[in-house]
């Protein structure tokens, strides 16, 4: 089955700076790559995703690249701010049209914004 | 918005007992979904449903059953509780144009 490592376990920033953090899947056949934010006592909020025909994705202060060779795909969050502290994940599933996959997720990232 | 909710925020069951986690979601969704998070481990997919009555396992179905009689909600049944089934569980509920998934806010459950 599909299995999906996220780095780093956790990760602090200054205010203001970017945030990089890093996933590596291992089933080919995967298409799907969502990330997720998870706050305290709440349950994850998808924040972007991307899917395999296309390279990278941007929504405002955030970004995803995948590059489906190296099969990796990385989170980018530009000039940080406090509310961007949670824990991040990564994750991975094949569509093909007739019904839902799982997902498969990474370990998560705790990011930390120092002020 | 998507909304989906469970049926508890914590729960506190008894070795043995029989559990049922409830979760429900408005946007006629076909695709459910129950998950697992325990620290260290991330999110483990415990059983999914792509239609009514139809049920799939997922990674870590050992110790559980569910059921999906109406298109809106997606039970998770313990039928015998153990206290390695203490976790955090939440549903998640997604549309068949794609593969997004939105998650409820989750149920502690703690097995004494």
């Amino acid at each position: 089955g599909e299995n999906v490592e996220q780095h780093p376990s956790t990760l602090s920033v200054q205010e203001g700076d970017s945030a990089v953090i890093k996933c590596t899947y291992s089933d080919s056949a995967s298409n799907y790559f969502p990330w997720y934010k998870q706050e305290l006592g709440k349950g994850p909020q998808l924040i972007i995703d991307i899917r395999s025909n296309v390279g990278e994705k941007k929504d405002q202060r955030i970004a995803v690249t995948l590059n489906k060779t190296a099969k990796h795909f990385s989170l980018h969050i530009t000039e940080t701010q406090p509310e961007d502290s949670a824990v991040y994940f990564c994750a991975a599933s094949k569509y093909s049209g007739g019904g839902a996959d799982g997902l498969t997720f990474g370990k998560g990232t705790h990011l930390i914004i120092q002020p | 918005d998507v909304k989906v909710t469970q049926s508890s925020r914590y729960l506190v069951k008894r070795t043995g007992e029989k559990v049922f986690l409830e979760c429900v979601q408005d946007m006629d969704h076909e695709n459910m979904f129950w998950y697992r998070q325990d620290p260290g481990l991330g999110l483990r997919l415990i059983y999914f449903s792509y239609d009514v009555k139809m049920k799939e396992k997922g990674d870590i179905p050992e110790g559980y059953s569910v059921s999906r009689e109406k298109k809106e909600r997606f039970s998770l049944i313990l039928e015998s509780a153990s206290t390695n089934q203490t976790s955090m569980y939440l549903c998640a509920s997604g549309g068949g144009s794609g593969n997004e998934q939105f998650f409820g806010p989750g149920t502690r459950l703690t097995v004494l």
